[in-house]
């Protein structure tokens, strides 16, 4: 069994471009969670879902930013027209839910806006 | 009020000392707390989890959790070098869709 693995780790983008990341939960996990952290700070929630069903949106998180979950397994997250304050650490964890909620990261994306 | 509050720190003791991380959380529902270690660059690793009052043990680690105070601890016995690292306390709402965060920690152990 392999953890929470998250692709790219690294992503350096031009202001304006569209980025996309990757999540792949650990197995049989039906919970799936995206936080960005930024240096000095503790991960911010950007979203939930619980199976494909995304059921939390953090009043945050712009319109630029969507996440999808299709078939309640692997989860990205798109920023659209990057901007320098999205230059963050993105972190996925998953969980098994409420009978067992501890929640496990994957090692995250590393995005510079430049 | 943040949801979560911690001491930012930075925290330094010597090695073979006790480190006490302390962490207050506003919503008094909250039924699951978790305390993870960070290193720099690198994403939270889960350490503890404590679900009711009282301490829990594991290891070097101690949580203790209050809730009648709202307020939920870490104890790391024996100090090690290695353990120098930003602690982060995090506690799921009551509403269970979220994890909220503190700010975290910084912990120096000094050989």
């Amino acid at each position: 069994d392999t953890g929470v693995s998250q692709d790219p780790r690294h992503k350096i983008t031009k202001r304006g471009q569209n980025v996309t990341f990757r999540c792949d939960p650990i197995s049989e996990h039906n919970r799936l969670y995206w936080y960005r952290q930024t240096l000095g700070q503790g991960p911010e929630f950007l979203t939930y879902f619980q199976n494909e069903a995304q059921l939390e949106k953090s009043r945050l998180l712009s319109d630029r930013f969507s996440a999808e979950r299709p078939k309640g397994s692997f989860s990205t997250l798109e920023i659209q027209r990057t901007e320098q304050g999205d230059s963050a650490m993105y972190l996925c964890a998953s969980s098994l839910g409420q009978a067992s909620p501890q929640a496990f990261f994957g090692q995250g994306t590393r995005l510079t806006v430049v | 009020q943040k949801e979560v509050e911690q001491n930012s720190g930075p925290l330094s003791v010597p090695e073979g000392a006790i480190a006490s991380l302390n962490c207050t959380y506003s919503d008094r529902g909250s039924q699951s707390f978790f305390w993870y270690r960070q290193y720099s660059g690198k994403s939270p690793e889960l350490i503890m989890s404590i679900y009711s009052n009282g301490d829990k043990e594991d290891g070097r680690f101690t949580a203790q959790l209050n809730k009648a105070s709202q307020y939920v601890s870490l104890l790391i016995r024996d100090s090690q070098p290695s353990d120098s690292a930003t602690y982060l306390c995090a506690v799921d709402t009551n509403t269970g869709n979220q994890f909220y965060f503190g700010t975290g920690t910084s912990l120096t152990v000094i050989p």
